[in-house]
């Protein structure tokens, strides 16, 4: 079993359609990424976080250290938003530095 | 600054051959990782830098790969005698250190090698 799980693999969706996307991870953890990659494309930190919630403009993520789980949101989707998400996490165990990654959702938006 | 960048973007190569990769961090950044991503899979940890100390390598890391930072700024990535497993996307980034963290890591393009 992975340490992190994403889900869904795949979505679909209509420009305007509000967004989630989970990541569920099964070690302790000093902090989560979200992260962006465009195809052919390298990848973009869109959010780091250890607690609680944070917003960048449609964007939103949240965990709960609690129940080893992240969301993130888009709010207003739009077909720029076509990418794939990538959830990461920096786990307490041996080095706290490297990153590990789920497999990423690939998102689709229609106009 | 203008972020982490890698050299080359795209490697294509015959089976047997080796190559090497180039990663030049943000300036201010000590700490130096290499990642490789396989087509429709998460990025997998390789290998990381702190100043030109390699501290950590993942037992993905055969001894055909190697990998320096000899001045503590750039980095490179080298694979000998390439097999068609090793194409991948390889990844670089690059953080920051000091009490505290843990810092946020910043990407590059990746180097997209295929090995033919």
């Amino acid at each position: 079993k992975n340490e992190v799980e994403q889900s869904p693999q795949n979505l679909t969706a209509q420009e305007g359609e509000f967004i989630t996307i989970n990541c569920s991870y099964s070690v302790g953890i000093s902090a989560l990424h979200w992260l962006q990659q465009h195809p052919g494309g390298g990848i973009v930190s869109l959010f780091m976080l250890s607690s609680g919630k944070k917003k960048h403009g449609r964007l939103i993520a949240t965990i709960n250290i609690q129940e080893k789980h992240s969301s993130l949101h888009i709010t207003a989707s739009h077909p720029r938003d076509s990418a794939v998400y990538i959830c990461a996490v920096k786990t307490l165990r041996g080095s706290n530095y490297k990153l590990t990654f789920g497999k990423g959702t690939l998102l689709t938006v229609n106009p | 600054d203008t972020g982490v960048s890698q050299d080359p973007r795209h490697k294509i190569t015959k089976r047997g051959q080796n190559v090497t990769f180039r990663c030049d961090p943000i300036s201010e950044h000590n700490r130096l990782y290499w990642y490789r991503q396989t087509l429709g899979q998460g990025p997998e940890f390789l290998t990381y830098f702190q100043n030109e100390a390699q501290l950590e390598k993942s037992r993905l890391l055969s001894d055909r790969f190697s990998a320096e930072r000899p001045k503590g700024s750039f980095s490179t990535l080298e694979i000998q005698r390439t097999e068609q497993g090793d194409s991948a996307m390889y990844l670089c980034a690059s953080s920051s250190t000091g009490t505290g963290g843990p810092y946020e890591q910043y990407f590059g393009p990746g180097t997209r090698l295929t090995v033919t």
